[in-house]
């Protein structure tokens, strides 16, 4: 089965400064690989997907980036604010399939 | 995306007692599931909810331990069975709507004593 790897596991920035997250993962018939992030209390909230016809997908300060051959996958948060504080986590599935594979998650903290 | 409540948000329960959570979605769905995510950790797939027919389980999940109702395309309840400690977790039912997107309802955080 696939096998989704992720890390950092905690990433502390200041405010204003990027963060960058990044996943693996093991299965080359996977094409489909969302981003969800979760406050505590809540839970995990779609933010950004991207399909493996494309190599990058962009929206506002949010840019996910796919290296297919490399079977890595980013997630990039340009000019951090305090409320991008959450739980992070990335996955992968083969689309149809429904069957999300979710990375070990990543905490990141911007600080103000 | 669709709207996803469940209920309780939350609930302490003593060990060797069931919870029935419920979940209910604001459109018809085909696809749901129900995930748990221990404290501190990822989400881990329980099982599908197949409307009309039995759930389908990941390993390491059967039936006796979270029996899952789908009477139709926006509701399903999971129960928690004969808990102990180590069932303490949120669970999150999930649905899948445009574009193979799937959503998250707000989750079910269970302390079991």
């Amino acid at each position: 089965g696939e096998n989704v790897e992720q890390h950092p596991s905690t990433l502390s920035v200041q405010e204003g400064d990027s963060a960058v997250i990044k996943c693996t993962y093991s299965d080359s018939a996977s094409n489909y690989f969302p981003w969800y992030k979760q406050e505590l209390g809540k839970g995990p909230q779609l933010i950004i997907d991207i399909r493996s016809n494309v190599g990058e997908k962009k929206d506002q300060r949010i840019a996910v980036t796919l290296n297919k051959t490399a079977k890595h996958f980013s997630l990039h948060i340009t000019e951090t604010q305090p409320e991008d504080s959450a739980v992070y986590f990335c996955a992968a599935s083969i689309a149809g399939a429904n069957n999300l594979f979710f990375g070990t998650g990543t905490r990141l903290t911007v600080i103000p | 995306s669709a709207v996803i409540s469940q209920k309780p948000s939350r609930d302490i329960c003593q060990r060797g007692t069931s919870l029935t959570i419920q979940c209910q979605v604001d459109s018809q769905v085909t696809m749901m599931f129900w995930y748990r995510q221990q404290p501190g950790q990822s989400l881990t797939l329980i099982a599908t909810a197949n409307q009309g027919s039995e759930a389908t389980y990941e390993s390491g999940f059967v039936i006796d331990k979270f029996p899952i109702s789908r009477p139709n395309l926006t509701f399903s309840t999971l129960t928690v069975s004969n808990m102990s400690p180590e069932d303490s977790s949120i669970y999150l039912c999930s649905v899948v709507g445009a574009a193979d997107t799937q959503y998250f309802g707000p989750g079910t955080r269970l302390t079991v004593l």
